[in-house]
């Protein structure tokens, strides 16, 4: 079956715009977990939805938020970018958020 | 709450063994293993469940020490494959605010050379 896809891979973005990136998970998938990775910080996790409802946070800014429709895809959006959220997004879906996860390719995101 | 990993790199020939620590100050309900391959997506290695159980696939092992809330990965007779980073993901046990989500290690980069 396919994997998890993210769109777009790369973008790059001037500090104070927006962004809005996506994530379609396996098919059958209801939990969507988002992730920041940063060499110097790893995978920090950032919120987890299932069916449409958020579940868990992580310990980001209010800057940072996401939602999921009902086919389980997912967006996340960062408003007022700063330098420091210059990162890889990446976007996993599983059957509960504390099973196997499957982790897509990835956004890599420049702020400027 | 971040696990701590330990050691944070390791260079190792073709055919020596390797293990990884994952440490933890708070009660654990499960320990995850991931690799991730420079300029890929971390990819799923096993989930330990709070119980003590030692689990394994091919020369990739791991046990979960539930006293210490420690996890080690084994990696015996190792290959040019394995090199890569490991991260070790924790679920915090019931009744703690960090309960349904993993939280990851900084991971350990791995060198496999031949």
């Amino acid at each position: 079956k396919a994997g998890v896809t993210q769109t777009p891979r790369y973008l790059i973005k001037t500090r104070g715009q927006q962004v809005t990136l996506s994530c379609s998970p396996i098919s059958g998938h209801r939990s969507v977990s988002w992730y920041q990775q940063t060499p110097g910080q790893g995978l920090q996790f950032l919120f987890e939805y299932f069916s449409e409802t958020q579940r868990n946070k992580g310990n980001f800014p209010g800057r940072f938020s996401g939602r999921q429709f009902s086919n389980s895809r997912s967006e996340m959006n960062v408003s007022t970018l700063e330098l420091g959220d210059s990162a890889l997004y990446l976007c996993a879906s599983s059957l509960a958020v504390t099973s196997e996860q499957y982790f897509g390719p990835g956004t890599r995101l420049t702020v400027t | 709450q971040q696990p701590v990993q330990s050691p944070q790199a390791v260079i190792l020939r073709e055919g020596e063994d390797a293990v990884i620590n994952c440490s933890s100050s708070k009660a654990l309900y499960s320990v995850h293993w991931y690799r991730q391959k420079h300029g890929e997506a971390p990819v799923f290695l096993m989930i330990l469940l709070k119980g003590g159980e030692q689990k394994g696939h091919e020369k990739i092992s791991a046990s979960f020490n539930e006293k210490k809330q420690q996890s080690s990965l084994y990696l015996t007779a190792s290959q040019l494959s394995y090199s890569g980073t490991y991260f070790c993901g924790t679920e915090m046990a019931a009744g703690s605010s960090n309960t349904g989500k993993l939280i990851f290690g900084q991971g350990t980069t791995l060198q496999v050379k031949p």
